[in-house]
């Protein structure tokens, strides 16, 4: 089975602060890492696909990058309305999501 | 618009069984892979099954195997996860969500649309 580490677990932030989150899998996945941004009371929503893509409609101040078994995601200029948590999730065998990154405002 | 709807969630009592459907609308359902993640309260996200656009393949995740089984109806653009000898740590919010795909030909390990979920609870 392959296994997501993300860090950190919790992050505060202020807005306008660059955020960075790191995910890494326990063995090389090429790019078949995605990202996913979960609010409280509502459903995972899908950001970067293939470590690098930017789903439609998503703003161009997420993004994302890293192959083989270390990818980041990054927010360049935080606002009020990222406060989420965060999973990344491979694909390169069945699926499996990180545990999560808990971001909330300073 | 696109939309799944989940239902089906509950009270079950440990051995128990139920059977969640997903109702998919605005999109064409035979043409994508479909799945079932859960949240248990408070945790992350965990896979649990996914189903081939023709029902051929199935995979699930497994904690799953042998006590669980995801189909589908295309004609009634529905899925199911019928869940059987369900244990207390079955509880979660069960999702469903498509499989991203592009020209109905490339498909991506990655979820772009999901339901609202439904609660299942496994408590005597």
């Amino acid at each position: 089975d392959i296994q997501m580490t993300q860090s950190p677990s919790s992050l505060s932030a202020s807005v306008g602060d660059r955020v960075t989150i790191t995910c890494q899998a326990s063995q090389d996945i090429s790019n078949y890492l995605n990202w996913y941004q979960q609010k409280p009371g509502k459903a995972p929503k899908l950001l970067i696909y293939d470590a690098s893509n930017l789903e439609t409609g998503v703003p161009s101040r997420f993004s994302g990058s890293g192959s083989g078994t270390d990818f980041t995601f990054t927010i360049s200029s935080l606002q009020p309305e990222d406060i989420a948590t965060y999973y990344c999730q491979q694909y390169d065998n069945l699926f499996t999501f990180g545990q999560g990154t808990r971001l909330e405002i300073k | 618009e696109v939309q799944l709807v989940e239902s089906g969630g509950g009270l079950v009592q440990p051995g128990g069984s139920l059977r969640l459907s997903c109702a998919a609308s605005g999109f064409t359902f035979s043409s994508y892979w479909m799945s079932w993640v859960r949240q248990a309260p408070g945790k992350g996200l965990e896979w649990v099954a996914n189903i081939k656009q023709d029902g051929s393949e199935k995979y699930y995740v497994d904690s799953v195997k042998g006590r669980f089984t995801i189909s589908r109806d295309n004609a009634k653009n529905s899925l199911y996860l019928q869940m059987n000898s369900l244990r207390a740590e079955d509880t979660a919010v069960y999702y469903c969500a498509r499989g991203l795909t592009f020209g109905g030909v490339i498909v991506i390990g990655a979820f772009d649309i999901w339901g609202q979920g439904t609660m299942v609870t496994v408590s005597s």
